[in-house]
């Protein structure tokens, strides 16, 4: 069975700061892994995704994550916040099998003040 | 393209009666339908998988004679919470995956659910 673990329910970042959402995964198969955006009663937002190319995978909106197997690690970064990144973050793991399920993560909350 | 849709965005509703939530796909066929329910600052939990023209097939704990789902075409399934109560009120996301051999999943914007 696969799981996902987000490291951080919250983070706090000042505008034009670095941000980091911690993501660590387990699977016995290969994975794909997405990070996906919710703002406040909206649905899901794909960012970006990783399916086995390359490890460093660039999405919308200046994030990217990388993908990094003796970690069992896929972290979410982005050089610069704005204000409108406020937001819920969810990653996700999707095994490549037949169920093809997705399981995600418990999300983190990511506030930026200005 | 893959936009998702679902009806309503918001509904109300008294405790007993039934709500039917519908999820669409606007241009493409989805073969298979995912339900999803998603608890105020919680995570999403799958509720059920539905494929096209068969039963639903039900996560454990979601119970199927209450949470009523139909998949009549390859753009349209439904999820009918019947004799809703209180905490049933969540926010459900449906999503759609096209079929062969892609397993990309697109989300729809989630339908609020309050039961007074």
């Amino acid at each position: 069975a696969q799981s996902v673990t987000q490291l951080d329910s919250h983070v706090s970042v000042s505008e034009g700061t670095p941000v980091l959402l911690r993501c660590n995964y387990s699977s016995s198969y290969s994975p794909s892994l997405f990070w996906y955006v919710q703002h406040p009663n909206k649905g899901l937002q794909l960012l970006l995704k990783y399916t086995s190319a390359a490890t460093l995978v660039k999405g919308i909106n200046g994030f990217e994550a990388e993908f990094k197997k003796s970690e069992t690690s896929f972290h979410l970064t982005k050089p610069s916040a704005h204000m409108s990144d406020a937001a819920e973050y969810f990653c996700v793991v999707r095994i490549n099998n037949a169920g093809n399920m997705l399981t995600f993560g418990g999300g983190t909350r990511l506030m930026v003040k200005p | 393209g893959a936009v998702v849709s679902q009806h309503p965005s918001r509904v109300i509703c008294k405790s007993g009666t039934s709500v039917k939530i519908e999820c669409r796909s606007l241009d493409f066929q989805a073969t298979t339908m995912f339900w999803y329910r998603q608890f105020p600052k919680q995570s999403l939990m799958l509720m059920a998988t539905s494929n096209e023209g068969s039963k639903a097939t039900y996560e454990q704990g979601v119970e199927k004679d209450k949470f009523l789902i139909n998949h009549a075409s390859l753009t349209l399934s439904t999820l009918t919470v019947t004799s809703a109560h209180p905490e049933d009120s969540s926010f459900y996301i449906c999503s759609a995956r096209v079929g062969g051999g892609t397993y990309e999943q697109y989300f729809g914007p989630g339908t609020r659910l309050t039961v007074t």
